[in-house]
């Protein structure tokens, strides 16, 4: 049962913003969204999370919309080195941590 | 800086040999997981533990077993290996911080060749 879905691909232009978004239209009040990328043949490396409120840090941003319905994690400047899958994951548990398949992102120079 | 290690980036065993894989973590945190990592199936949850001698089945634990002796450290151990336990094997880690969502930092992964 995927609580989340995310498009399969994405391409972005180097030394741009990279929009990923992430919809989760069943989210539960108290279900946190994260992010996690993973780069070719590596583990997944934390990004971002939030709850309610647009979290900033430096990485990335993430949006969440009001309703909670979905989300869109921001790479303000992307680099070649963020090529990557991107997942979303909601989650309430330590140990509800369910990737699905993530977007492919390739950023392109 | 959170630091989770795997023994191993790669690994080939043979059929039915009994295979370690080590994971260590230095951020002194109280939980640690282990999965494993298919095409077109995600990440899988195999054991975890919430403390030093705790252990917990995850959704795939058959052919596996942990063991956490020190709080640093959790190993994975493949009783006697099969080819379909040909994988991408990932541990992570993670503080308990009460009620609060504690976040998961993983390792590099080690691939396991089955042969």
């Amino acid at each position: 049962d995927a609580k989340t879905t995310q498009p399969t691909s994405m391409d972005c232009a180097e030394g741009r913003a990279a929009n990923l978004p992430c919809n989760h239209s069943t989210i539960s009040g108290n279900e946190y969204v994260y992010w996690y990328r993973q780069i070719h043949s590596q583990g997944p490396q934390y990004i971002i999370h939030g709850l309610k409120n647009n979290e900033t840090n430096e990485m990335a941003s993430l949006i969440i919309t009001e309703d909670r319905k979905s989300s869109t994690l921001i790479l303000p400047h992307a680099t070649l080195r963020d090529t990557a899958v991107y997942y979303c994951i909601v989650r309430v548990g330590n140990n509800d941590m369910r990737f699905g398949a993530g977007t492919r992102l390739t950023v392109k120079p | 800086d959170v630091k989770v290690t795997q023994s191993s980036r790669y690994l080939v065993k043979r059929t039915g040999e009994k295979v370690f894989l080590e994971c260590v973590q230095d951020m002194d945190h109280e939980n640690m997981f282990w999965y494993r990592q298919d095409p077109g199936l995600g990440l899988r949850l195999i054991y975890f533990s919430y403390d030093v001698k705790m252990k917990e089945k995850g959704d795939i634990p058959e052919g596996y077993s942990v063991s956490r002796e020190k709080k640093e450290r959790f190993s994975l151990i493949l009783e006697s290996a099969s080819t379909n336990q040909t994988s991408m094997y990932l541990c992570a880690s993670s503080l308990t911080l009460g009620i609060q969502q504690e976040t998961q930092y993983f390792g590099p992964g080690t691939r396991l060749l089955v042969l």
